[in-house]
């Protein structure tokens, strides 16, 4: 496998149930992300993994919650979630080396419905 | 702060028009500027990147320029195909590189 992968690609959970998201990289990134897509609004980022550390939580509600157990893989673990996080949750990975960006690797992310 | 701006869509075209979306960014030092695209029901894709001023990047057809005189990074292909239908997203790295600041993404619907 290459590139990014996330599983699954549909999701649809009552807002009392707990799911994960999944996320893969086979690049050797070093770092990871977890972005929120909704209709009509920026990108916006929850998560950033580096070196398996976290190094950013933009103000997440405490019912998302990241996991990052090795550079290959980070999960979002989901629970009591509401209608509004209805969205498409994407992945990213990259290789940040001093001061250069090379870019993302996006996955193909998760469609998310709370229902 | 730091800021990107497109111009907003949604953009309709005929096959083989040119096509233009603007990208300008408010930023500090000497970031690097990136384009992604987003096909329907998929992630984004790295589209193009440069790195210092006066760079063009280049893919698929697809063009940019980084001109700092004009804080600017325009998105640019000759003659556009179907297959061109998609959201097309500018973004740069002020220096901070685990972090991109994006713009609102211009969709783009290519005509036959």
């Amino acid at each position: 496998e290459t590139g990014v992968t996330q599983t699954p690609r549909h999701l649809v959970m009552g807002m009392t149930n707990k799911k994960s998201l999944k996320c893969e990289q086979h690049l050797g990134h070093n770092a990871m992300y977890w972005y929120k897509q909704s209709a009509k609004k920026p990108l916006e980022l929850m998560f950033v993994y580096s070196l398996e550390e976290r190094v950013e939580n933009n103000s997440v509600p405490s019912r998302f919650s990241p996991e990052c157990p090795n550079s290959s893989h980070l999960f979002l673990h989901l629970h009591t979630l509401q209608p509004e996080d209805s969205a498409l949750y994407l992945c990213a990975s990259s290789q940040a080396t001093g001061t250069v960006n090379y870019g993302y690797t996006f996955g193909s992310g998760t469609r998310l419905t709370v229902v | 702060g730091n800021s990107v701006t497109q111009m907003e869509g949604p953009v309709t075209l005929s096959e083989e028009a040119f096509l233009t979306i603007n990208c300008t960014y408010t930023a500090t030092g000497y970031p690097s500027l990136f384009w992604y695209v987003q096909y329907p029901g998929e992630g984004l894709q790295l589209l193009l990147k440069a790195t210092k001023a006066d760079d063009k990047g280049s893919n698929k057809g697809f063009e940019a320029t980084y001109r700092k005189e004009t804080t600017s990074f325009h998105l640019e292909k000759g003659s556009v195909q179907v297959s061109d239908s998609a959201v097309y997203f500018c973004a740069l790295d002020a220096g901070n590189n685990r972090k991109l600041i994006w713009g609102l993404g211009t969709s783009l619907a290519v005509n036959p």
